[in-house]
């Protein structure tokens, strides 16, 4: 089966600008979480997205949003960049039952910069 | 609120060491524990996985038990390669029915020499 998937790898965009990352999940996957790496913060939950609707948000503001569409892929947006953006943005996949035994299974990444 | 604390880093062994890495955690309910791995450049990789109390979750020769009277999840592995290296990050889930969170320690970064 194949993994989870990511595009683009690399961005650099600068200030002020807008960014659409895209994440492909597991096959047969339904919830998609996406997730902001950093040196300074470490590993922060943005938000989780099941059937095309957001079920759970993490403490980011309104400027990072996203989505789902109907064969599970999700997409992110984060509009009016800032210099601290700059990170690595992670998408994880899950069969998305509502317990916690539920696994997410991670792409490798996005990495942004903001100039 | 959920959190997770691990061990700081970076730790450095030599090839065929034992290797511990620490994590205690604190959450309501039963949460599911986990220890992903990162190498350079990559995304997480689930490592092992243990979702109730007393299990012991394994993968490649490392292994971790869930221990909810200490509430920890130490990670260990008999005899470490220099292909170990890495960094870990011990992580548990939301108890909460519907809630697909997982909530993460700040990672240990592991560096095995010759």
């Amino acid at each position: 089966k194949a993994g989870v998937t990511q595009t683009p790898r690399y961005l650099i965009k600068t200030r002020g600008q807008q960014v659409t990352l895209s994440c492909s999940p597991i096959s047969g996957h339904r919830s998609v979480s996406w997730y902001q790496q950093t040196p300074g913060q470490g590993l922060q939950f943005l938000f989780e997205y099941f059937s095309e609707t957001q079920r759970n948000k993490g403490n980011f503001p309104g400027r990072f949003s996203g989505r789902q569409f109907s064969n599970s892929r999700s997409e992110m947006n984060v509009s009016t960049l800032e210099l601290g953006d700059s990170a690595l943005y992670l998408c994880a996949s899950s069969l998305g039952v509502a317990d916690s035994t539920d696994t997410q299974y991670f792409g490798p990444g996005t990495r942004l910069t903001v100039l | 609120g959920d959190s997770v604390t691990q061990m700081e880093g970076p730790v450095t062994l030599s090839e065929e060491a034992f290797l511990t890495i620490n994590c205690t955690y604190t959450a309501t309910g039963y949460p599911s524990l986990f220890w992903y791995v990162q190498y350079p450049g990559e995304g997480l990789q689930l490592l092992l996985k243990a979702t109730k109390a007393d299990d012991k979750g394994s993968n490649k020769g490392f292994e971790a038990t869930y221990r909810k009277e200490t509430t920890s999840f130490h990670l260990e592995k008999g005899s470490v390669q220099v292909s170990d290296s890495a960094v870990y990050f011990c992580a548990l889930s939301g108890v909460r029915g519907g809630e697909n969170k997982l909530t993460f320690g700040t990672g240990t970064q592991l560096k095995v020499e010759l």
